[in-house]
């Protein structure tokens, strides 16, 4: 049962426009949020999180927008650049029970020059 | 800081065989999780460790185990290893339970 899903396995886009990256998430007692981008032959990188008290929480080009009645959750980066290509994770947690993080199967983001 | 660091960063081995991955977290760090990733199945939840016990275990089956020693080093063995063991192995540590996981570079098995 995938509790968190990004339903896009590959996404292309120009620089210098928005890229939007999409994760649903089907479990209610999720209540934290995280998105982490990551490179080949590297671990992933933490670049943004939302907490459920919130619907919107900015850091520079990247935005993480929450609608929890939809249950989903989207990282927005404007504007995209080349070095934004990469496989980007969306992750949840309960912060009461196990705490333990699920990620979603990742999207490829590419920026095409 | 120094990051989290894992050890070694590529192996081989065959069938059968058992292996051992050493993750080291960043400093003041207490809490180390283990990740297996496969291509198109993501980041899949192994165990938690905390204070030296383990906290929380995902669903892969007993020859996958792990110990935190008291410098909050992380071990993971995989024993009678099997062709899908193959993937990356990730170590994420956190100063706490609810704080942001930050990841090391991955271990590389291969099994064959």
């Amino acid at each position: 049962d995938q509790q968190v899903k990004q339903n896009s396995p590959s996404l292309s886009v120009q620089e210098g426009r928005i890229s939007i990256l999409n994760c649903d998430y089907t479990n209610s007692m999720f209540d934290y949020f995280l998105w982490y981008k990551k490179y080949p032959a590297e671990g992933p990188t933490f670049l943004i999180s939302i907490s459920s008290i919130k619907d919107k929480n900015e850091d520079g080009r990247f935005t993480v927008f929450l609608n929890k009645s939809a249950k989903h959750l989207s990282l927005h980066i404007v504007p995209s650049q080349p070095g934004d290509s990469a496989v980007y994770f969306c992750a949840a947690r309960a912060t009461s029970g196990t705490y333990k993080y699920i990620f979603g199967t990742g999207t490829r983001l590419k920026v095409l020059a | 800081k120094a990051g989290v660091t894992q050890t070694p960063r590529y192996l081989i081995k065959t069938r059968g065989q058992q292996v051992t991955l050493s993750c080291s977290p960043i400093s003041g760090h207490r809490s180390v999780s283990w990740y297996q990733q496969t291509p198109g199945q993501g980041l899949q939840f192994l165990f938690e460790y905390f204070s030296e016990t383990q906290r929380n275990k995902g669903n892969f089956p007993g020859r996958f185990s792990g110990r935190q020693f008291s410098n909050s080093r992380s071990e993971m063995n995989v024993s009678t290893l099997e062709l899908g063991d193959s993937a990356l192995y990730l170590c994420a540590s956190s100063a706490g339970q609810e704080e942001t996981q930050y990841f090391g570079p991955g271990t590389r098995l291969l099994v064959l």
